[in-house]
């Protein structure tokens, strides 16, 4: 069945270093792929998505690309702000059933 | 995209009660898609909701303790019956637009439930 493997959390940066977060996904076809993330109280927001192979999805600095031959899609960002610290889910939509990875927190201090 | 409303957004409950959640879809959708969100995890997967049928539960859910009405195109509601401090988690809506071609997941905000 599919499945989405995100990197371990928490992640812990300063402001504005570089911050990438692993997914990798196992799917049949071709999913749609997706980055939400949940603020801390808050339900969970679509920060980007990308439908096919090569799209890069990007949202408030934020980025993925659709990478087919490696079955992946990391999140990165250039400069990472206070107010990025969230936890954020890679998704999936390739049957009908939507399957999320675990989640990542990320912790971004001062 | 779809606005999806939740309510009630939070509430605390006693032991051995059912809460009823409804999902408010502002336009019609054919699958709708029930998760819970324990504290510190992912989400799982309770149900798919089709209109005119019986909810599809996934391993680890009954029926009988989340009970799924979807009367309409545009609406849906998720019971948790006979509550126990374990139900204590985040209740999601969720709709699949793949239908419109849009292919987006939408989420509603999330009832957050605390059992007593």
């Amino acid at each position: 069945g599919d499945s989405v493997t995100q990197m371990e959390g928490p992640v812990t940066l300063s402001e504005e270093a570089c911050l990438t977060i692993n997914c990798t996904y196992t799917a049949t076809g071709y999913p749609s792929l997706f980055w939400y993330v949940q603020y801390p109280g808050e339900g969970l927001q679509l920060l980007l998505k990308a439908t096919k192979a090569d799209d890069k999805g990007s949202n408030k600095g934020f980025e993925a690309t659709y990478r087919k031959e490696t079955t992946s899609f990391h999140l990165e960002k250039g400069s990472v702000q206070v107010s990025d610290s969230a936890v954020y889910f890679c998704a999936l939509l390739g049957s009908y059933i939507p399957t999320f990875g675990r989640g990542t927190s990320l912790i971004v201090h001062p | 995209s779809a606005v999806i409303s939740q309510k009630p957004s939070r509430d605390i409950c006693q032991r051995g009660t059912s809460l009823t959640i409804q999902c408010q879809v502002d336009s019609q959708v054919t699958m709708m898609f029930w998760y819970r969100q324990q504290p510190g995890q992912s989400l799982t997967l309770i149900a798919t909701a089709n209109q005119g049928s019986e909810a599809t539960y996934e391993s680890g859910f009954v029926i009988d303790k989340f009970p799924i009405s979807r009367p309409n195109l545009t609406f849906s509601t998720l019971t948790v019956s006979n509550m126990s401090p374990e139900d204590s988690s985040i209740y999601l809506c969720s709709v699949d637009l793949s239908g419109s071609g849009a292919n987006v997941l939408t989420f509603g905000a999330g009832s957050r439930l605390t059992v007593l």
